[in-house]
């Protein structure tokens, strides 16, 4: 089945420590994005990629970092720069211009 | 900048009351308006796409429109398996980019049985 795997579904860190959050898709879309999403907020764009080996800064970008290195993994990392990260991520995919995108099942980050 | 703003934030309806949910955007250059529904805990489910005014798309029970100034999602004769929070985002000509997304804050959507 084609789709987007997040991993870990949950993940736990203290403070001061990076972590970094798995996204792959096997759709062989072009664009990757990552967003968080805050209780009653909507979805804020923190980096996206429409292709390979480069990537833009969204809306929220300061202390998160990514690499688009393969076209199916977009991984993000959370360094201790980012003053609030306890949050849900979600990765989505998108085939090219002008489509839709789809998202993964989602990261809940807890960080203590 | 873009803007999108969604009505109500909460909806509670009997099994079977069918109503609309309210999506008002602003942009510069419509490139789409996109529905999304999301379940507690998990990513969001793609619905619909819209491109022009006077467009409709449907998926069982639901429907949605577009103005140029808003989209609704008409939900008819609903059942308690569409309880979610509905998502709506728009893309546009603003930034120079073709895929960025603009949300609203959602529609949470409670039917009881």
């Amino acid at each position: 089945d084609g789709g987007i795997t997040q991993s870990p579904k949950y993940l736990f860190r203290k403070e001061g420590q990076n972590v970094t959050l798995s996204c792959e898709q096997n759709l062989n879309h072009d664009a990757m994005y990552w967003y968080r999403q805050d209780p009653g907020q909507g979805l804020r764009l923190i980096y996206y990629s429409q292709i390979v080996n480069d990537f833009q800064k969204g809306d929220i970008a300061e202390g998160y970092s990514v690499s688009r290195e393969k076209k199916e993994s977009f991984p993000l990392t959370v360094t201790s720069a980012q003053k609030n990260p306890t949050a849900f991520y979600l990765c989505a995919s998108q085939r090219g211009t002008g489509y839709e995108q789809y998202f993964g099942p989602g990261t809940r980050l807890t960080v203590t | 900048e873009d803007q999108v703003t969604q009505s109500p934030e909460a909806l509670r309806l009997q099994e079977g009351e069918s109503s609309s949910l309210n999506c008002s955007y602003t942009v510069s250059g419509l490139r789409g308006l996109f529905w999304y529904r999301q379940d507690p805990g998990k990513g969001p489910e793609f619905l619909f796409t819209l491109y022009s005014a006077g467009e409709e798309k449907e998926k069982e029970r639901l429907k949605a429109t577009l103005t140029k100034k808003e989209s609704f999602l008409h939900i008819t004769a609903p059942k308690p398996e569409d309880s979610a929070t509905y998502l709506c985002a728009v893309r546009s000509n603003s930034g120079g980019s073709n895929y960025k997304l603009t949300f609203g804050k959602g529609t949470l959507l409670t039917v009881n049985p």
